[in-house]
């Protein structure tokens, strides 16, 4: 079993659309739990970190851990087309080497 | 702040080749970390330094693939002789203190071999 699992997509959707991205993952010691973003040629940015289980808000962009599901999403509200990029989940454990998702290619149409 | 460079951006190269990247870390992070990303193995950490100092090269291939960091605003990843299977995006990253967990990414540089 892999440790992250991410669905490649690619998903598309209309603007204004709310956005679900979803991983799963088979590590109970990972503690933090990142979303990266990526746009085409370029290197992958932190969106969101959180350490502990529940919901993380910055603007239109929520971040839901869950544990005991060992699942974190992504949400994105009113989507626009700038959103379009790949998103990378991250995880965590005590040390140092982040385990990255594959990503998820969003792609949102005006 | 610049943010993380990189060099070169893209790198067209011949089997057999050496091929040299180059990365400048952000002023004052003491962990650099070297990535390569390709879509059927996603982003996989090569090497780990901490204030210049290999910490895990676990993930670098094989003795083909070295890294060096001379000091705290440099660092290199040389494959010789470079493979076409080492065909690849290579990042570099940075970040501050001996976690990973915020880290800062350059561009990349694209890699192939032909």
């Amino acid at each position: 079993q892999k440790e992250v699992e991410q669905d490649p997509g690619p998903l598309s959707v209309p603007e204004g659309a709310i956005v679900s991205l979803n991983c799963t993952y088979s590590n109970s010691a990972f503690q933090y739990f990142m979303w990266y973003r990526q746009y085409s040629r370029k290197g992958p940015e932190l969106l969101m970190y959180t350490y502990s289980s529940g919901n993380k808000e910055d603007g239109r962009f929520t971040a839901q851990v869950d544990k005991s599901s060992k699942y974190i999403s992504l949400f994105i509200r009113d989507s626009q087309p700038s959103d379009s990029a790949t998103y990378l989940c991250a995880f965590l454990d005590s040390g140092y080497a982040l385990n990255f998702g594959k990503g998820t290619s969003l792609l949102v149409t005006p | 702040d610049a943010g993380v460079i990189q060099s070169p951006r893209h790198e067209v190269t011949e089997m057999g080749q050496e091929v040299t990247l180059r990365c400048k870390p952000i002023s004052g992070h003491n962990s650099l970390f070297w990535y390569r990303q390709t879509m059927m193995r996603g982003l996989e950490l090569l090497i780990y330094f901490n204030n210049n100092v290999p910490i895990d090269d676990s993930g670098m291939p094989e003795d083909r693939f070295s890294a060096k960091m001379p000091n705290a605003s440099f660092s290199t990843l040389k494959i010789q002789p470079s493979e076409p299977r080492d065909s690849a995006v290579y990042f570099c990253a940075s970040s501050l203190g001996t976690g990973a967990n915020v880290l800062t990414f350059g561009a990349g540089s694209r890699l192939t071999v032909l």
